[in-house]
């Protein structure tokens, strides 16, 4: 399977909930990055992680990141309608330059 | 500083036509990515090029796709003799360095539709 599979598929919330994303690869990363797509808009960068990094916090972000289990995980923290959207985990694969995408987690915050 | 400008946004021909999609990176960027996007699926790289430099084009079919990045002038991938599976999304993503380590930005996608 590819680099970047996120889990869950799609998640529901309430506003002001927590909503947590995951994200399994296969092979060695420099570094991992989240990115945010509104419906039929471009992606928007989140944050950056890399490999020699844990854990790293932007606002209500927090990325953490488990090179041994080739794991990384998104939380959103006290969510707002406005979060809604695709939520996709992009791989370097090693590479620097050529990132591999999952298919991505659509978050639905219910107002 | 103006983001990474793609157009036209939205692109329809038939089937047979060549179709040319444009990216201007962010100012002072020399690296340009594009990537294609099918429905329900999250992004595939195609090619990496510098000013006039393909770097990487490993995920660019070898036939009827081109790609350039001239040394004046947006960044261009051309679709020749476009078919129905070729309808997508492509994005254009620019960084100041090479990619790794640093963020990718990404412009708003051309949408191709095929008739």
């Amino acid at each position: 399977s590819q680099q970047g599979e996120e889990d869950p598929q799609a998640l529901s919330i309430q506003e002001g909930e927590n909503a947590t994303m995951n994200c399994s690869y296969k092979t060695s990363i420099n570094n991992l990055q989240w990115y945010r797509q509104n419906s039929g808009r471009g992606l928007v960068h989140l944050i950056l992680i890399r490999s020699n990094e844990r854990e790293k916090h932007s606002g209500r972000l927090r990325v953490t990141l488990d090179t041994s289990k080739k794991s990384s995980s998104l939380l959103i923290t006290a969510s707002r309608a406005a979060d809604t959207a695709s939520y996709f985990c992009a791989t370097d694969g090693g590479s620097n330059y050529k990132l591999t995408f999952g298919k991505g987690t659509l978050l639905t915050v219910n107002p | 500083n103006a983001g990474v400008m793609q157009n036209p946004r939205h692109l329809v021909r038939r089937r047979g036509q060549e179709a040319r999609l444009r990216c201007s990176p962010m100012k002072g960027h020399s690296h340009v990515y594009w990537y294609r996007q099918l429905p329900e699926e999250g992004l595939k790289f195609m090619v990496y090029l510098q000013k006039e430099n393909i770097i990487d084009e490993s995920g660019m079919p070898k036939e009827r796709f081109s790609a350039e990045f001239p040394k004046e002038g947006p960044s261009i991938l051309r679709i020749q003799q476009v078919v129905r599976g070729d309808s997508a999304a492509y994005f254009c993503a620019s960084s100041p360095r090479e990619g790794g380590g640093h963020e990718q930005f990404f412009g708003p996608g051309t949408r191709l539709t095929v008739l």
